[in-house]
């Protein structure tokens, strides 16, 4: 496809389960950003990769969020013993570079539902 | 802290009319500001903003920054139905790669 693509685009967990939300970014691109959006809110930076390695993991709230980029092409955002506080909509983008004068381009979305 | 704030949070209107949608920072090391259009899901990009005093337009959109007051307005006019959605703004720094700091976003309803 063209466009940044993420799976599921729902999902419904219990509280203490674990959780993998995928992103296949666009061809090419070789930096790619999580972000996370509460309802009423913008979105809020967890992290960033550029090629395989992250770049900046400084928004990752604590030490139950991980993701990983192991090819340098598709992401997994990965969170352990899910709290229901976890519950919103987890957005990632993707840039051709990271350089700063570069558009990043959004994903549908997963949206993360934690009873 | 770095700070985006947008306001108005909502705004509704009627077709036809425009509207001033405007957001201010605090940031260090500022490097550009970036408006973006959130439908259902995916924000689109709407302009990336670095200079001050220049206007960027697309269409029935543009949009200004100015670095002295820290701020910028995006400008809608004629508005549409279809433009109902969320508008958040968002600023990137000199430092911090490319990371985006958001606004909480402003609602825009257009009725008929």
């Amino acid at each position: 496809g063209a466009g940044v693509s993420q799976t599921p685009s729902n999902k419904v967990t219990e509280k203490g389960k674990y959780v993998e939300l995928r992103c296949d970014p666009i061809s090419g691109h070789t930096a790619l950003y999580w972000y996370r959006q509460s309802l009423g809110q913008g979105p809020e930076f967890l992290i960033y990769f550029q090629g395989t390695g992250a770049a900046d993991d400084s928004g990752l709230p604590n030490d139950r969020f991980f993701a990983v980029r192991p090819e340098g092409s598709v992401s997994t955002l990965k969170i352990q013993r899910t709290e229901r506080g976890d519950s919103a909509m987890y957005l990632c983008a993707s840039s051709i570079t990271s350089g700063t004068y570069n558009e990043q381009f959004f994903g549908p979305g997963t949206r993360l539902t934690v009873l | 802290e770095d700070k985006v704030v947008q306001s108005p949070l909502s705004l509704v209107v009627h077709e036809g009319d425009t509207v001033t949608l405007n957001c201010s920072y605090e940031v260090t090391n500022f490097r550009s500001l970036l408006w973006y259009k959130q439908e259902k899901k995916a924000p689109t990009f709407l302009f990336m903003l670095t200079s001050s005093g220049i206007e960027k337009k697309s269409g029935r959109l543009s949009s200004i920054l100015d670095k002295k007051e820290l701020s910028s307005i995006l400008n809608i006019t004629a508005t549409q139905t279809g433009d109902s959605a969320i508008y958040l703004c968002a600023v990137r720094k000199e430092t911090s790669g490319s990371r985006l700091t958001f606004g909480e976003g402003t609602q825009l309803t257009v009725n008929p």
